[in-house]
């Protein structure tokens, strides 16, 4: 059964404190993504990853960290220097190049008070 | 930034009927592309249409790309209560598969 899991569904955090989401797939591809989702707003671009032990900043890095030791797995942590962390967020995957599809997880609603 | 722009619209529609929707960005792209969401729940890629292509189909689906106008639309026909979801453009600049999401519409198709 492939695809890509997330995992909590739902997290809650106390101000302050780092929290790691997980994301793995098993569906052989290169490249992972993790995403932002704010209510009523697109998608946007937190890291990405196209090749084991290699990841790049999107459009808002900070505050947050990656790894990417295993091809199958891509862990987002967010910092307590993200100052504003509650959100959705997406992780996704697809293969490595030009036009393949993104093949996104089900989400975790990270919510910190 | 933000390269996809949907038209900031939400839209409701009875069963049966059909669905437009568009999307303008602002630089050039390699490709375009159209994902679903049902509330809560992850992005479903829906089409994928590349630079050098006009229109494509898939199933009720139809997509539509002019580069001179850098805009894209989607049309869902015969829509079913099922359709009910956000929909959102991603442009593909550099062709490295980095998408840039507009904020998507929401449609509602009413049974």
């Amino acid at each position: 059964d492939g695809g890509i899991t997330q995992s909590p569904k739902y997290l809650f955090r106390k101000e302050g404190q780092n929290v790691t989401l997980s994301c793995e797939q098993n569906l052989n591809h290169d490249a992972m993504y993790w995403y932002r989702q704010d209510p009523g707003q697109g998608l946007r671009l937190i890291y990405y990853s196209q090749i084991v032990n290699d990841f790049q900043k999107g459009d808002i890095a900070e505050g947050y960290s990656v790894s990417r030791e295993k091809k199958e797995s891509f862990p987002l942590t967010v910092t307590s220097a993200q100052k504003n962390p509650t959100a959705f967020y997406l992780c996704a995957s697809s293969l490595q190049g030009d036009g393949y599809e993104q093949y996104f997880g089900p989400g975790t609603r990270l919510t910190v008070t | 930034s933000q390269q996809g722009e949907e038209d900031p619209q939400a839209l409701s529609i009875q069963e049966g009927e059909n669905a437009t929707m568009n999307c303008s960005y602002k630089t050039s792209i390699n490709n375009l592309q159209w994902y679903r969401q049902n509330s809560g729940r992850g992005l479903v890629h829906l089409i994928l249409i590349r630079s050098n292509e006009r229109e494509k189909h898939s199933g009720r689906l139809r997509v539509t790309l002019d580069t001179s106008k850098k805009s894209s639309s989607l049309l869902i026909t015969a829509s079913r209560a099922a359709d009910t979801a956000s929909y959102f453009c991603a442009t593909d600049r550099n062709g490295n598969n980095r998408l840039a999401f507009g904020k998507g519409n929401q449609v509602v198709v009413i049974p």
